[in-house]
């Protein structure tokens, strides 16, 4: 089955500075990998998300790479604010079929 | 995207009682719902995968007879623990998508078993 693997588990930021995630994945059938930021307590938020077909998304801040041939991702958040705070998990999948998550990386802002 | 909503939010029961937590899909019709178990600071684990009007298929490990899972409508889906112990004791959180790729998680519930 599929594993994917995250990097690092914690990482402090200056706020204004940026902040990359990176995760690798084993399985070369997958094709939908999605981002998901998870605050304290609660359910996680879907904020960012790449398809196979594609090699790099950007939604205002933030911004995802995709490379195939080396079967990993990563989350780029630049202009960090405090409210960025919280663990981000990446994920992948076989189109709408079960998600496998990365471990989690905590995100910690530094005003 | 999608709107999901769980209840209860949170519950406390006592050990060998069951718990009902249900997952609802507030703005589509979700054929397919996935229910996770989340403990302090780990990652998240897919229990089971639930149809509507089929049953569900579980994950490796996971008892089908004590975590029951109903997915009796397109927007309803149910997980009961039966029998809870302590280390049940764990943040549930379900997810859905519409057929497509995105899956859209519920605020998730908090089960303390004491």
């Amino acid at each position: 089955g599929e594993n994917v693997e995250q990097h690092p588990s914690t990482l402090s930021v200056q706020e204004g500075d940026s902040a990359v995630i990176k995760c690798t994945y084993s399985d070369s059938a997958s094709n939908y990998f999605p981002w998901y930021k998870q605050e304290l307590g609660k359910g996680p938020q879907l904020i960012i998300d790449i398809r196979s077909n594609v090699g790099e998304k950007k939604d205002q801040r933030i911004a995802v790479t995709l490379n195939k041939t080396a079967k990993h991702f990563s989350l780029h958040i630049t202009e960090t604010q405090p409210e960025d705070s919280a663990v981000y998990f990446c994920a992948a999948s076989v189109g709408n079929e079960k998600l496998t998550f990365g471990t989690g990386t905590r995100l910690t802002i530094i005003p | 995207g999608a709107v999901v909503s769980q209840h209860p939010s949170w519950v406390i029961c006592k050990s060998g009682t069951s718990v009902k937590i249900e997952c609802r899909s507030l703005d589509f019709q979700a054929t397919t719902m996935f229910w996770y178990r989340q403990f302090p600071k780990q990652s998240l684990m897919l229990m089971a995968t639930s149809n509507e009007g089929s049953k569900a298929t579980y994950e490796q490990g996971v008892e089908k007879d004590k975590f029951l899972i109903n997915h009796a409508s397109l927007t309803l889906s149910t997980l009961t623990v039966t029998s809870a112990h302590p280390e049940d004791s764990s943040f549930y959180i379900c997810s859905t998508n519409s057929g497509r790729d995105e899956q859209y998680f519920g605020p998730g519930t908090r089960l303390t078993v004491t």
